[in-house]
């Protein structure tokens, strides 16, 4: 089945400064690819999404990239700032209309002041 | 509706018991999944329902837990005979129909002693 690595496990930047997560999927199959942020005692939130038919997408400080041939994708933050402290998980999903979505073992991001 | 909810948030129970989990999510989506979060990792799929129907189920749902959704609205998870590896947080999540954009709830921690 599908497999989703997510490095690094943490990372701590400072505030201003850009943040970088990249994940990597087995499947080739698979072709869509939500983030998620999840802070503490709150169920995950989707943040933005991807899907295999496009290379890269932005919303504000956030952007993802992808990579379907390298079967590489990542989460790009700028102007970080202390409410983007919280563990942030890649995801994959095969499924045409994503109704099992595998998720990374979750990157914990720190922004220091 | 201010979106998905789960009860309890915290159930602490002795090994052995069987407890059940509600969620109801998002009036308007058709979709309601079930995940397992695990201290440090990444939420892993139990199962999913179109409206009424359980359509998946993973291996990770042994013969110890049952889940249904009576009239494809609220959800229930029922795990019985606990074990101490059952302790986890136990998310759900709902979504329209075209499955893409997860709405988590804030999920119940499950605590067997």
């Amino acid at each position: 089945g599908e497999n989703v690595e997510q490095h690094p496990s943490t990372l701590s930047v400072q505030e201003g400064d850009s943040a970088v997560i990249k994940c990597t999927y087995s499947d080739s199959a698979s072709n869509y690819f939500p983030w998620y942020k999840q802070e503490l005692g709150k169920g995950p939130q989707l943040i933005i999404d991807i899907r295999s038919n496009v290379g890269e997408k932005k919303d504000q400080r956030i952007a993802v990239t992808l990579n379907k041939t390298a079967k590489h994708f990542s989460l790009h933050i700028t102007e970080t700032q202390p409410e983007d402290s919280a563990v942030y998980f890649c995801a994959a999903s095969k499924d045409s209309s994503a109704s099992k979505i595998i998720f990374g073992s979750g990157t914990r991001l720190s922004i220091r002041p | 509706d201010t979106g998905v909810s789960q009860n309890p948030r915290h159930k602490i129970t002795k090994r052995g018991q069987n407890v059940t989990f509600r969620c109801d999510p998002i009036s308007e989506h058709n979709r309601l999944y079930w995940y397992r979060q695990t201290l440090g990792q990444g939420p892993e799929f139990l199962t999913y329902f179109q409206n009424e129907a359980q359509l998946e189920k993973s291996r990770l749902l042994s013969d110890r837990f049952s889940a249904e959704r009576p009239k494809g609205s609220f959800s229930t998870l029922e795990i019985q005979r606990t074990e101490q590896g059952d302790s986890a947080m136990y998310l759900c999540a709902s979504s329209p129909t075209g499955g893409y954009g997860y709405t988590f709830g804030s999920g119940t921690r499950l605590t067997v002693v």
